[in-house]
């Protein structure tokens, strides 16, 4: 099962900043949250992953709080293209399996 | 960034015919590769790990003799559905993991049986 709860859906005006939030309250110390995406009928996209510090990459920022019990991802300029089902995932990395819960399917609006 | 091809992308085939699905890894080693399935509407589900040149580790539920892999070298791994049926219907993905590489996955493989 997964370990992390997100909303269902969400809805965002193009240009303006997505927050996506995840709930992973039984996290383990070694486990990283990782973030992807799938745009209808592709494979998934990885996005971006952290253990307890603040990362950004070129899509998007993944802020953890303190107590690593939960985080938000953010895209900070939302376009049409980023209309996707979000999946939060929480993993130790290498090669453990990821586990897919069912994710939150943002709606990017013009 | 990391890339992995998966192939054919999609396929349409008769009852009872088997269906082979390669996935590659193009630019690092894959010491890991995962087989998932999704069906319409839902989420993924792993069917099986696979690290090369060993057998693969199957999920419970999934049918080992029906859906072969094999992970021959650092940068290959095949899915055969052996003789596939309707049931067997479904959105096929793989990722792929090697290295410092996060996980990355394929584009998926729309396996559709008549």
């Amino acid at each position: 099962d997964a370990k992390t709860t997100q909303p269902t859906s969400m809805d965002c005006a193009e240009g303006r900043a997505a927050n996506l939030p995840c709930n992973h309250s039984t996290i383990s110390g070694n486990e990283y949250v990782y973030w992807y995406r799938q745009i209808h009928s592709q494979g998934p996209q990885y996005i971006i992953h952290g253990l307890k510090n603040n990362e950004t990459n070129e899509m998007a920022s993944l802020i953890i709080t303190e107590d690593r019990k939960s985080s938000t991802l953010i895209l900070p300029h939302a376009t049409l293209r980023d209309t996707a089902v979000y999946y939060c995932i929480v993993n130790q990395g290498g090669s453990e399996k990821l586990v897919f819960g069912k994710g939150t399917k943002l709606t990017v609006n013009p | 960034g990391a890339v992995v091809s998966q192939h054919p992308s999609w396929v349409i085939c008769k009852s009872g015919t088997s269906v082979k699905i390669e996935c590659r890894s193009l630019d690092f080693q894959a010491t890991t590769m995962f087989w998932y399935r999704q069906f319409p509407k839902q989420s993924l589900m792993l069917m099986a790990t696979s690290n090369e040149g060993s057998k693969a580790t199957y999920e419970q539920g999934v049918e080992k003799d029906k859906f072969l892999i094999n992970h021959a070298s650092l940068t290959l791994s095949t899915l055969t559905v052996t003789s596939a049926h309707p049931e067997d219907s479904s959105f096929y993905i793989c990722s792929a993991e090697g290295g410092n590489q996060p996980q990355h996955f394929g584009d998926g493989t729309r396996l559709s049986i008549l």
